[in-house]
């Protein structure tokens, strides 16, 4: 298997519940991220990882909770969301570059998540 | 500082006629640029980049960008547009910190 993988690609989960989506890669790469995009807004960055560990975190509520455990495996533990976290949530990963820009994101399909 | 504008949210071509989609930038260091296409529910895909070197690019599907220093822009461009165009585009630029600046999107309608 190839690229950046995610699941489930859909999830509708009630605002008690608990719940976690899953990203994987294949690429080789050291760095991951999620990403956050809703209906008439640009896309969010959420949270950057560089070698498992967290460089960056964009002011995200603490009830998006993620979990780097290796370079390939990324998750965002989710629990007691609102209606407003409905969005699709994307993964991607690029290689970091030593001082300077990083290289192309491959984004995975996202997961379509609906919260009631 | 790195940002992305991405002038119109939304581009209507006829099928067969050019479609241009402007993309601008800032940014502090020499940039990396990039062009993503998103289809309905999927993830964002790669169309193109630019690094260093030729700065006429040429991608998937028959897009291409120019870079332009003196302009800073990244325009893209395809001569002639298809109905599997339509979707929305997305110029971005990376900066330091492992981290890419994304433009609002453009979305594309062709016109049959």
């Amino acid at each position: 298997e190839t690229g950046v993988t995610q699941t489930p690609r859909h999830l509708v989960m009630g605002m008690t519940n608990k719940k976690s989506l899953k990203c994987e890669q294949h690429l080789g790469h050291n760095a991951m991220y999620w990403y956050k995009q809703s209906a008439k807004k640009p896309l969010e960055l959420m949270f950057v990882y560089n070698f498992k560990e967290q460089t960056e975190n964009n002011s995200v509520p603490s009830r998006f909770s993620p979990e780097c455990p290796n370079s390939s495996h990324l998750f965002l533990h989710l629990h007691t969301l609102q209606p407003e976290d409905s969005a699709l949530y994307l993964c991607a990963s690029s290689q970091p570059r030593a001082g300077g820009s990083t290289d192309t994101q491959y984004f995975g399909p996202g997961t379509r998540l609906t919260v009631l | 500082a790195q940002s992305v504008t991405q002038l119109g949210s939304h581009v209507s071509v006829s099928e067969g006629a050019l479609v241009l989609l402007r993309c601008n930038y800032s940014s502090s260091v020499p940039p990396y640029l990039f062009w993503y296409v998103q289809y309905p529910n999927q993830g964002l895909q790669l169309l193109l980049k630019y690094t260093t070197g030729a700065t006429l690019v040429k991608g998937i599907n028959g897009f291409e960008a120019e870079f332009k220093k003196s302009e800073t822009s990244f325009h893209l461009t395809k001569p002639s547009a298809h109905m599997s165009d339509a979707a929305e585009y997305f110029c971005a630029v990376s900066a330091v910190g492992n981290q890419f600046y994304f433009g609002t999107g453009t979305s594309l309608t062709v016109i049959p």
